[in-house]
């Protein structure tokens, strides 16, 4: 079956710092990809999804994430992080077909000033 | 355009009442789903409907759990009989279309609810 590994479900940067969040998924056929954004209180907000194409994904907010086939990995990386960045993180998979989404466990973000 | 809404944004009740969660998805949208969100864990998924449909139905935890869909829009998922063990953050989803996979779930706020 598939699932999805979330390493670190805390994780601890300081602001201006590298943010990367690592996802690495089971499956032998590539699935899609994505990675969604909760605050405090609210709902998943997609922050970027990897369908077809070009491996390295830009999404909102400066994150980019990069597909590796051969790591079946897909990490979450932003430059420099801002304290409005504080979130927690859930990567998640589906398959060609299907139309369920298998969630991580979720890395909590926090930024220090 | 307005996203998925989801009623109450909290709920407090007792053990062994039931309680009814309402989702709102986003017009047009064929596809809506239901997750669970404990303390600590991932996102559980509950039930999938596919306009008034529920194709898959196998993540719902008990059969005191029951969900419908009328008019291809609204949702209501059901909890009969709650227990404290049903405490979390509902969570409801849309989508254009399900099938395919790579179609993007827009997520509600949830609804936080407290069994005591």
């Amino acid at each position: 079956a598939q699932s999805v590994t979330q390493l670190g479900s805390h994780v601890s940067v300081s602001e201006g710092a590298l943010v990367l969040l690592r996802c690495n998924y089971s499956s032998s056929v590539p699935p899609y990809l994505f990675w969604y954004v909760q605050y405090p209180n609210q709902g998943l907000q997609l922050l970027l999804k990897y369908t077809t194409g070009a491996t390295l994904v830009k999404g909102i907010n400066g994150f980019e994430a990069e597909f590796k086939k051969s790591e079946t990995s897909f990490h979450l990386t932003k430059p420099s992080a801002h304290m409005s960045d504080a979130a927690e993180y859930f990567c998640a998979v589906s398959e060609t077909g299907t139309y369920k989404y298998i969630f991580g466990t979720g890395t909590r973000l926090k930024v220090l000033a | 355009g307005a996203g998925v809404s989801q009623s109450p944004s909290n709920k407090v009740t007792e053990k062994g009442k039931d309680v009814e969660l309402r989702c709102d998805p986003i017009s047009g949208h064929t596809a809506l789903y239901w997750y669970r969100q404990s303390l600590g864990q991932g996102l559980e998924f509950l039930i999938y409907f596919q306009g008034n449909s529920a194709p898959d139905k196998s993540g719902l935890p008990s059969d005191r759990f029951s969900a419908e869909r009328t008019g291809g829009s609204v949702s209501t998922l059901t909890i009969q009989r709650t227990q404290q063990e049903d405490s979390a953050v509902y969570l409801c989803a849309s989508s254009v279309q399900a099938w395919g996979g790579s179609d993007t779930q827009y997520f509600g706020p949830g609804t936080r609810l407290t069994v005591l």
